[in-house]
């Protein structure tokens, strides 16, 4: 069964600290990794997919990196308006291979 | 941009009652999904629909069915709605292929 495995589960910093969030995955063969930004209230937004280890993409403060085993999910300077829940999806090869399994996410708070 | 809308974004419903939640994307896309979210549970994967009339079950079919009649439109019904189906209920839509998922607001359903 496919697991995936977010932490810290919460997460407190100061405006302009950087850090990272963590995506443990287990999968019989990936075949996508998805990061998501939800806010209260609303539903998941997109950021971005990574196929394979090694893969890195970025958007204004976020990167987000893939080995074989995690993914990162690192915030250069946030702001507050970075606060959210951050959700890492993951997508397996074969089978039902539309479903994505979420992890329980990470909710981010930056203080000013 | 991708353009995914649910009907309320807030429903209060009566235990026995039949309830429709409707999803609507605006992008062609042949994939379309309904999810609940619950606190501690993450997302759950109700019911998959592949093309118009096809539908898969997820990992928590139970008690829901579903209605794709027209491409761009994907129905879930609660047969007789019960307290333990008060959720968050978020429908989502992807073009064929590994491509990432769009989600629509969410309908938060209380049902009393």
């Amino acid at each position: 069964e496919d697991q995936v495995t977010q932490s810290p589960e919460a997460l407190r910093l100061q405006e302009g600290e950087s850090s990272s969030l963590n995506c443990s995955y287990t999968v019989s063969g990936l075949r996508g990794l998805f990061w998501y930004r939800q806010d209260p209230g609303k539903g998941p937004e997109f950021l971005f997919t990574l196929y394979s280890a090694g893969e890195e993409k970025e958007k204004e403060r976020l990167k987000a990196t893939l080995t074989k085993k995690e993914s990162f999910l690192h915030i250069t300077a946030p702001k507050p308006e970075d606060s959210a829940t951050y959700l890492c999806a993951v997508r397996r090869s074969g089978g039902s291979n539309y479903k994505l399994t979420f992890g329980k996410g990470t909710l981010l708070t930056v203080n000013p | 941009d991708v353009k995914v809308t649910q009907s309320s974004r807030y429903l209060v419903k009566r235990t026995g009652e039949k309830v429709f939640l409707e999803c609507v994307q605006d992008m062609d896309h042949e994939n379309m999904f309904w999810y609940r979210q619950d606190p501690g549970l993450g997302l759950r994967l109700i019911y998959f629909s592949y093309d118009v009339k096809m539908k898969e079950k997820g990992d928590i079919p139970e008690g829901y069915s579903v209605s794709r009649e027209k491409k761009e439109r994907f129905s879930l019904i609660l047969e007789s709605a019960s307290t333990n189906q008060t959720s968050m209920y978020l429908c989502a839509s992807m073009v064929a292929g590994d491509y990432e998922q769009y989600f629509g607001p969410g309908t938060r359903l209380t049902v009393t």
